[in-house]
């Protein structure tokens, strides 16, 4: 079974729609995240959700909206693609986040933007 | 905010040679370390880490890290590499007792390893 497990891996879209990204783990952690790896490889912290609710929000633009329905799910929704937003978007997942550091990250979803 | 620097942005070895990738960070308080690999197409994924106590810490693979404190440095290490070894290596760095939500990861090092 796959710990930490993201839908759909490869997503080509068009600017201007709308799109989203589903992220599981079935690790029994508290604490989730969605990590934007860009071209150049470099990983930034987009959000973090602790038992559903919202602690991490860095700077990123409205259109990007988490979701946590509960906490073995946290979700990626993307209005008005931009040709930016192309990447590969990681889910990840930690115990409580109370201090270890250790990440369990999903395989990723790379995202197209045309 | 603590930050991480990786001075390599790519590495290229011949298999069999002994491997050091530096990494540095910037925070005036304890931390803990990490070391993440990830292999062409896959997930990251924690290769070893540092908490606190013997600074020399070993992982998976035969790979290794020595923290030194009075250097702000964690550098990986492993003695000869193997042509499997090809990925990208990322440090990262958070706060002692400040939860993952603030690791913070360098920008990465690509290790190419020739057969």
């Amino acid at each position: 079974d796959t710990a930490v497990s993201q839908t759909p891996k490869y997503l080509v879209t068009q600017m201007g729609n709308d799109k989203s990204i589903k992220c599981e783990q079935n690790l029994g952690h508290d604490t989730m995240y969605w990590y934007k790896q860009d071209s150049k490889k470099f990983l930034k912290i987009m959000f973090s959700y602790n038992n559903k609710e919202l602690i991490i929000n860095e700077t990123v633009p409205n259109r990007f909206s988490p979701k946590s329905p509960d906490k073995a799910h946290l979700n990626l929704h993307i209005n008005s693609l931009e040709l930016g937003d192309s990447a590969v978007y990681f889910c990840a997942s930690s115990r409580q986040g109370g201090g270890t550091g250790e990440l369990f990250f999903g395989e990723g979803s790379r995202l197209t933007v045309l | 905010a603590q930050s991480v620097s990786q001075h390599n942005h790519h590495v290229i070895l011949s298999e069999a040679a002994s491997l050091e990738l530096g990494c540095n960070y910037s925070y005036g308080g304890t931390v803990n370390l990490f070391w993440y690999v990830q292999y062409p197409g896959q997930h990251l994924q924690l290769l070893l880490k540092y908490f606190s106590g013997d600074p020399l810490v070993k992982g998976i693979k035969g790979f290794e890290a020595e923290f030194i404190k009075s250097k702000f440095s964690f550098n990986l290490r492993k003695p000869s590499v193997q042509w499997s070894d090809t990925a990208e290596y990322f440090c990262a760095v958070n706060p002692s007792g400040a939860g993952s939500y603030q690791l913070t990861f360098g920008k990465g090092t690509k290790l190419s390893v020739i057969p």
